[in-house]
C-alpha cells in the first residue's frame, strides 16, 4: 500500500451504531488530519494531530471521537450518530503543520445514517 | 477569521483550450499560502499548485499555472491545452503557518471532446 489509505470505502450505519473509520499513512508523515465533505459546503477541517498528539478540534461534537495511536495510523470513532451526519470523510496526512507542506488526502469513506 | 470564495460553481472548457478558474480570499495576514487541489471524481484529491505570498512570481506546474493578485487578494488557476483529465472538482485553499487549511466551495470543471 502507498500513500493515504482509508477504510472501509463505504459504510452505512443506524443512528444508535458504533462504528469506526481507520486512516492509514505510508509516508512516513508527522501530521494527520479528518475533514468532512458535505455536499454543497467547503471541506471543514475536524481534528489534527501533530506527532500523535491532538492540536486541533474545530467545535467537534463529541460523538465524533479520534483516535491517533502512532503517527502512522488515525481513527474516528463514531457513535449515535445523526443524518446530517452523512457525508465523505476525508483523512489526510502531510510532514509536518506548516503551510508549506502538501498535504495527501485518502480515497475517503464514504457514511450515510439512516 | 480567513474565507476563501470560488464563485464559479461550474465551469466547462473545450478539449485543447484554456480555462481560467477563480478564487478570491479574505485575510489581514502578508504571509501565507495558497494552494489549488484537484479532486476527480471517486478518486483521492491531489495538489496541482502552490504559491507562497511573499514570492511576486506566479507558480507554474506544467499546463498549470496560476495569477497570483496579493493586493487585490486573489488567485486564479489557468488550465491550458485542458484534457479529458483534467475533468474535476477544484478547490482553492488558503494555509498560514502552522493553522488549518481553509478550503473554497470547489469548481465543477467539465471538459467537453
Amino acid at each position: 500500500e502507498t500513500g493515504v489509505t482509508q477504510t472501509p470505502r463505504h459504510l452505512v450505519m443506524g443512528m444508535t451504531n458504533k462504528k469506526s473509520l481507520k486512516c492509514e499513512q505510508h509516508l512516513g508523515h508527522n501530521a494527520m488530519y479528518w475533514y468532512k465533505q458535505s455536499a454543497k459546503k467547503p471541506l471543514e477541517l475536524m481534528f489534527v494531530y501533530s506527532l500523535e498528539e491532538r492540536v486541533e478540534n474545530n467545535s467537534v461534537p463529541s460523538r465524533f471521537s479520534p483516535e491517533c495511536p502512532n503517527s502512522s495510523h488515525l481513527f474516528l470513532h463514531l457513535h449515535t450518530l445523526q443524518p446530517e451526519d452523512s457525508a465523505l470523510y476525508l483523512c489526510a496526512s502531510s510532514q509536518d503543520r506548516q503551510g508549506w507542506y502538501e498535504q495527501y488526502f485518502g480515497p475517503g469513506t464514504r457514511l450515510t445514517v439512516t | 477569521a480567513q474565507t476563501v470564495t470560488q464563485s464559479q460553481p461550474e465551469m466547462s472548457v473545450q478539449e485543447a483550450e484554456t480555462v481560467t478558474l477563480s478564487c478570491t480570499y479574505d485575510t489581514s495576514e502578508s504571509d501565507y499560502y495558497l494552494f489549488w487541489y484537484k479532486q476527480p471524481p471517486s478518486r483521492q484529491m491531489i495538489l496541482v499548485i502552490r504559491q507562497e505570498a511573499y514570492k511576486q512570481q506566479n507558480a507554474t506546474e506544467n499546463r498549470f499555472s496560476v495569477n497570483f493578485q496579493k493586493a487585490a487578494k486573489s488567485f486564479s488557476l489557468k488550465i491550458s491545452d485542458s484534457q479529458l483529465g483534467d475533468a474535476a472538482m477544484y478547490f482553492c485553499a488558503y494555509m498560514r503557518g502552522a493553522q488549518k487549511l481553509v478550503f473554497g466551495q470547489g469548481t465543477r470543471l467539465t471538459i467537453n471532446p
